[in-house]
């Protein structure tokens, strides 16, 4: 079936740095997408959330950019600070669904400091 | 505002027992799911509740999983008789309306024997 895919990984920034963190999903009936962080023994917690009818949406040192043509979407994260370092998913609407979301496995961000 | 909360947050438990996890989700918030989570799938979602009632079960395992909401600020998932191949973390999630953010307990790491 389609799912959202995070590319594996691992990104490693210094403290200060800007983190981009990207997610391809294949469901182009998708229209709702968003960015959770789960912290180690924590559960998922909701960073940003973007619309299919937007292509960017900003938060409080967080950007969300959606691009529909090539169905990618990635998070960015100014200043990271040593608190960011977590497990970063994207999940989409499952085709457009009122209530399904499909998640991506996940990115680890650490931060160095 | 509390969040969701879910208890107990570890649970050790010997293959063939009965396991009950407990949520309660945000005051307010209609809908309900239960996810699990792990190292190889991922989240997956288990079923999911509107107003009290299960709309879509279809990531229910097999019998041996059953959820209930005997009303809105209560939910149960139960496994009986539990296997090993169940140890995962299982979250519970709630949102005001069905297609709004979902936001997540802390989890339940279940443990088989």
């Amino acid at each position: 079936g389609e799912s959202v895919g995070l590319h594996l990984p691992t990104l490693s920034v210094q403290e200060g740095d800007n983190s981009i963190i990207n997610c391809a999903y294949s469901n182009s009936a998708s229209d709702y997408f968003i960015w959770y962080k789960q912290e180690s023994g924590k559960g998922p917690q909701f960073i940003i959330d973007i619309r299919s009818n937007m292509d960017k949406r900003q938060g409080q040192r967080v950007t969300v950019l959606l691009n529909k043509t090539v169905k990618h979407l990635s998070l960015q994260i100014a200043a990271t600070q040593p608190g960011d370092s977590a497990v970063y998913f994207c999940a989409e609407n499952s085709g457009g669904s009122n209530y399904k979301l499909t998640f991506g496995k996940g990115t680890l961000l650490t931060v160095n400091p | 505002d509390a969040g969701v909360i879910q208890s107990p947050r570890h649970e050790v438990t010997e293959m063939g027992q009965e396991v009950t996890l407990r949520c309660k989700p945000i005051s307010g918030h209609n809908s309900l799911f239960w996810y699990r989570q792990t190292m190889m799938r991922g989240l997956e979602l288990l079923i999911y509740f509107n107003n009290n009632v299960p709309i879509d079960d279809s990531g229910m395992p097999e019998d041996r999983f059953s959820a209930k909401m005997p009303n809105a600020s209560f939910s149960t998932l139960k496994i009986q008789p539990s296997e090993p191949r169940d140890s995962a973390v299982y979250f519970c999630a709630s949102t005001r309306r069905d297609a709004d953010t979902q936001y997540f307990g802390p989890g339940t790491r279940l443990t088989v024997l």
